[in-house]
C-alpha cells in the first residue's frame, strides 16, 4: 500500500525566504505526482503536476522535482510571501486513468510578515 | 474559467439518517473523484467514475454509494450516518478520455458534513 511522508509537518519562516517542502513515498511506481495548496476549512488548488517521466516543473515562484527511483518529490518555495502561508498536500496516483490519489499529511507553512 | 461546483456546501445531519452530495465537474471533464477530509486529517479517496462507469475504488464504507450521471454530474449517497462521518467531502474532475497528460485533478470546494 502506498504510504506519502511530507516533512516537515509545520514550518514558520519570515517573508522573503526560500524554502523547501519535503515529500516521500514508498511505492516508487508511480503515475504522476500533484502538489496541492489548501488554505484552512477550503479545497484543495492545484500548484504542480509532474508526470512520473518528468524531473521537475515550474510554476511562477514554485518549482517541484521528482526522483522516481528514490521516492521523492521537493516543492521549492522562492522569495516567500505573507500570501503563502497555507497547508501544502503531496499526492501521488499509482494508475493512470481514473486511480485516486494517495495524500501526504501536509505541510503547515506560516510566512512572517 | 468553470470550476468544480459541489452542492451543498454545508450539511447537518442527525446520526442514522441518509444525505446526497451532489458535484458538478468542469464542462468537458469526463472522470470525477470523491475524497473524504475528517478534522486534521489528509483527503482520503473513496471512489470515481469515467464515462459513467466506476473506475478505482478506495476507502468508501458499504453504507455509502455514488453514481455518476449521463451530463457527468455525481452524486454520493450516504446512509445510516455516523458521527465519524463528520467530514469535508471533495469532488474532483479530470478531463482524463482525453488523454493521460489530461488527469490533473481539479477540486471543488467541498461539502462539509455535520452528523449530531
Amino acid at each position: 500500500k502506498q504510504e506519502v511522508t511530507q516533512i516537515p509537518a509545520a514550518l514558520s519562516v519570515p517573508e522573503g525566504e526560500n524554502l523547501v517542502l519535503n515529500c516521500s513515498f514508498t511505492d516508487s511506481a508511480i503515475y504522476n505526482l500533484q502538489w496541492f495548496r489548501q488554505d484552512p476549512g477550503k479545497g484543495l488548488t492545484s500548484l504542480l503536476l509532474i508526470q512520473s517521466s518528468q524531473r521537475e516543473q515550474t510554476s511562477g515562484r514554485l518549482n517541484a522535482s521528482l526522483d522516481k527511483s528514490s521516492g521523492r518529490s521537493t516543492l521549492y518555495i522562492a522569495a516567500s510571501q505573507p500570501g503563502d502561508s497555507a497547508t501544502y498536500l503531496c499526492a501521488v496516483s499509482s494508475g493512470g486513468g481514473a486511480d485516486g490519489l494517495t495524500f501526504g499529511k501536509g505541510t503547515h507553512l506560516i510566512i512572517q510578515p | 474559467a468553470a470550476g468544480v461546483i459541489q452542492s451543498p456546501r454545508h450539511l447537518i445531519k442527525e446520526k442514522r439518517e441518509t444525505a446526497t452530495l451532489k458535484c458538478y465537474p468542469i464542462p468537458r471533464h469526463d472522470t470525477v473523484y470523491w475524497y473524504q477530509q475528517g478534522p486534521g486529517q489528509d483527503p482520503q479517496f473513496l471512489i470515481s467514475f469515467y464515462e459513467k462507469m466506476q473506475s478505482d475504488k478506495g476507502s468508501i464504507p458499504d453504507r455509502f454509494s455514488a453514481q455518476q450521471f449521463s451530463d457527468y454530474h455525481s452524486e454520493l449517497n450516504m446512509s445510516s450516518l455516523e458521527l465519524g462521518d463528520s467530514a469535508l467531502y471533495f469532488c474532483a474532475s479530470s478531463p482524463t478520455g482525453q488523454g493521460r497528460s489530461k488527469n490533473i485533478q481539479y477540486f471543488g470546494a467541498g461539502t462539509r458534513l455535520s452528523v449530531l
